[in-house]
């Protein structure tokens, strides 16, 4: 298995701007999560679905935020307008079970200018 | 609310010089508690689940203890390519099923 793949690794963007990041989840996990890490806050969970369901987007800081899972492999994160205080690494992760843990991607480098 | 508070925020070994990573924990109810490994410009990587107080894991030259309060990582004669940031999460029972929390980490540098 190519484990979880993350498009783009870096992301330069004016602010204002829409970006929109992408995972793919090994195939068979149930579980989808989207992190972000910076160094003030460490690791933040933003959103995470089950079979394809949001089930806890309590992380999401903003309206400006919103993120789509239309099938079990592929899901975004859209921030829309972007400011800089978003510049941070986004990180995906999916599971298939507790025992397991997470399998992250590795990461989406996102700063804006 | 959930919490996770690692000490130290850094640490700097000799090769071979044993040590211990701390991970105290705040949780309604623990559903499980993780260690996670990452390199610079990676994800985290999975290395350990804890359940209850008193279990013990152990992988190559890292073994993780859990107690009701903490969790501790030691590392045994370490090698330069232990160095890296080690991240505690715990998982309880009010966050909703699969919900990880994160400390901050501890970056270990291991020096030949």
């Amino acid at each position: 298995d190519a484990g979880v793949i993350q498009s783009p690794r870096h992301e330069v963007t004016e602010m204002g701007q829409e970006v929109t990041l992408r995972c793919k989840p090994i195939s068979g996990h149930d579980y989808l999560f989207w992190y972000r890490q910076t160094m003030m806050r460490g690791l933040e969970l933003l959103i995470y679905f089950n079979n394809n369901v949001p089930i806890d987007d309590s992380g999401m800081p903003e309206d400006r935020f919103s993120a789509k899972m239309p099938n079990a492999s592929f899901s975004t994160l859209k921030i829309q307008p972007s400011e800089p205080r978003d510049s941070a690494v986004y990180f995906c992760a999916s599971s298939q079970d507790r025992d397991y843990g997470y399998t992250f991607g590795s990461g989406t480098r996102l700063t804006v200018v | 609310e959930d919490q996770v508070t690692q000490s130290p925020e850094a640490l700097r070994l000799q090769e071979g010089e044993s040590s211990s990573l701390n991970c105290s924990y705040t949780v309604s109810g623990l559903r499980g508690l993780f260690w996670y490994r990452q390199d610079p410009g990676k994800g985290p990587e999975f290395l350990f689940t804890l359940y209850s107080a008193g279990e013990e894991k152990e992988k190559e030259r890292l073994k993780a203890t859990l107690t009701k309060k903490e969790s501790f990582l030691h590392i045994t004669a370490p090698k330069p390519e232990d160095s890296a940031t080690y991240l505690c999460a715990v998982q309880g029972f009010s966050g909703g099923y699969n919900k990880l929390i994160f400390g901050a980490g501890t970056r270990l540098a291991v020096h030949p």
